[in-house]
């Protein structure tokens, strides 16, 4: 079992509509990433949490340390926010990232 | 500017062939890493490396060697290459290790 569970795996929608991906880990974390990568793309760390929330622009990003989850939101989706969304996590102590096997989203016009 | 860049974007090359990817940062950032992303997209750490030391070396055959020989920059040489060999190899840093981290845009490695 992967340290780093996320679901969907796949997640297709219509534009417009709200999104949430979520993602689960077993391990002690210092702190969790969300990334994008878009097809044939490179990767951008959409948000950096250790705790609480975090909004930029239609992505809302929260994180529950207690319960080992964390979901990102996006808001009014469009075709271009179509990626791969990838949860990361900072294990505790040893200063690298495990990665989730990330969520393939397809948002239609 | 680019902040993390990586250079081929693309390579195909024979097995058995040695071949080296080389990647810069223009961040300042102290931490420097090496990632494989299989054909499956799962991403994996190999190599970690903070002012020029190695920090982090999962377990990656060592056919595979590192080479930083400023903090800017961190090279990936692989030597004997094999057909596995084939994946996205991404680099990246960080102001240290706690830190955002910046992934250069990946390159594509093609054994055949």
């Amino acid at each position: 079992k992967n340290e780093v569970e996320q679901s969907p795996q796949n997640l297709t929608a219509q534009e417009g509509e709200f999104i949430t991906i979520n993602c689960s880990y077993s391990v002690g974390i210092s702190a969790l990433h969300w990334l994008q990568q878009h097809p044939g793309g490179g990767i951008v760390s959409l948000f950096m949490l250790s705790s609480g929330k975090k909004k930029h622009g239609r992505l809302i990003a929260t994180i529950n340390i207690q319960e080992k989850h964390s979901s990102l939101h996006i808001t009014a989706s469009h075709p271009r926010d179509s990626a791969v969304y990838i949860c990361a996590v900072l294990n505790s102590g040893y200063s690298t990232l495990t990665f989730g096997k990330g969520t393939m989203l397809l948002v239609s016009p | 500017d680019t902040a993390v860049s990586q250079t081929p974007k693309y390579l195909v090359t024979q097995m058995g062939n040695d071949k080296s990817i080389k990647c810069e940062q223009n961040l300042g950032h102290d931490t420097m890493y090496w990632y494989k992303q299989d054909s499956k997209k799962f991403l994996k750490i190999m190599f970690s490396y903070n002012n020029k030391e190695l920090i982090i070396n999962e377990t990656v055959p060592n056919r595979f060697s590192p080479k930083s020989p400023d903090k800017a920059h961190l090279n990936l040489h692989i030597n004997s290459l094999e057909l596995g060999d084939s994946a996205v190899y991404f680099c990246a840093s960080s102001p240290n290790r706690g830190n955002t981290i910046y992934f250069g845009e990946g390159s594509w490695l093609t054994v055949v």
